[in-house]
């Protein structure tokens, strides 16, 4: 079936260091992919999305890179600092076309961010 | 402005109670969404909404009952819980129902007893 993983659960990183959050997903028609963060107690925060005729977006202090070939996405956090401590979700739309949008997220990633 | 609301925060409710989840909208999104998450688990559609109108249901049992009064609001009337219904329960938009970019709420977090 469909799904989209994560290869690491845990992510412990200096602050100031650069993050690298993966994702793999085995849907080769997903037409859409998106991470968010999610801090504790809190709801999923819209990071950056990235669309299937892209391999690189890049944001403010994050870039999302996308590998069709491998289907493989990740998360690169420029210079973490502790307030990116969070469970990170990535999420793949295997729809385009007017079907309806169901995202399908992976298990998450928790970066924790040492001083 | 990409912001969601959500009411109440947190709500501890009996099994024999009926109660009621608030999410509200104004980026004039017409697709709304309810999503459930446990604890260190992924969110897990439940409904979506589009244009006022029940899109989808994922096979959520009937004691989930959602409502969409206008395209501003979304409510999750909750009757007859179990204790495995409590979860942090999610809303989300989006422009419309093909549109991907999904913003999400706060979260309700249910406790049943």
């Amino acid at each position: 079936g469909e799904s989209v993983g994560l290869h690491l659960p845990t992510l412990s990183v200096q602050e100031g260091d650069n993050s690298i959050i993966n994702c793999a997903y085995s849907n080769s028609a997903s037409d859409y992919f998106i991470w968010y963060k999610q801090e504790s107690g809190k709801g999923p925060q819209f990071i950056i999305d990235i669309r299937s005729n892209m391999d690189k977006r890049q944001g403010q202090r994050v870039t999302v890179l996308l590998n069709k070939t491998v289907k493989h996405l990740s998360l690169q956090i420029a210079a973490t600092q502790p307030g990116d401590s969070a469970v990170y979700f990535c999420a793949e739309s295997p729809v385009g076309g007017g079907a309806t949008n169901k995202l399908i997220f992976g298990t998450g990633t928790l970066l924790a961010v040492q001083p | 402005d990409t912001e969601v609301t959500q009411t109440p925060k947190h709500l501890v409710m009996g099994m024999t109670n009926k109660k009621s989840l608030k999410c509200e909208q104004h980026m004039g999104h017409r697709a709304m969404y309810w999503y459930k998450q446990k604890a260190k688990k992924p969110p897990e559609l439940m409904f979506v909404y589009s244009y006022e109108k029940l899109s989808i249901n994922e096979s959520v049992p009937s004691r989930f009952s959602p409502e969409c009064p206008n395209s501003s609001l979304l409510n999750l009337h909750l009757h007859a819980l179990q204790p495995e219904d409590s979860a942090l329960y999610l809303c989300a938009s989006s422009q419309d129902q093909t549109t991907d970019t999904q913003y999400f709420g706060p979260g309700t977090r249910l406790t049943v007893l």
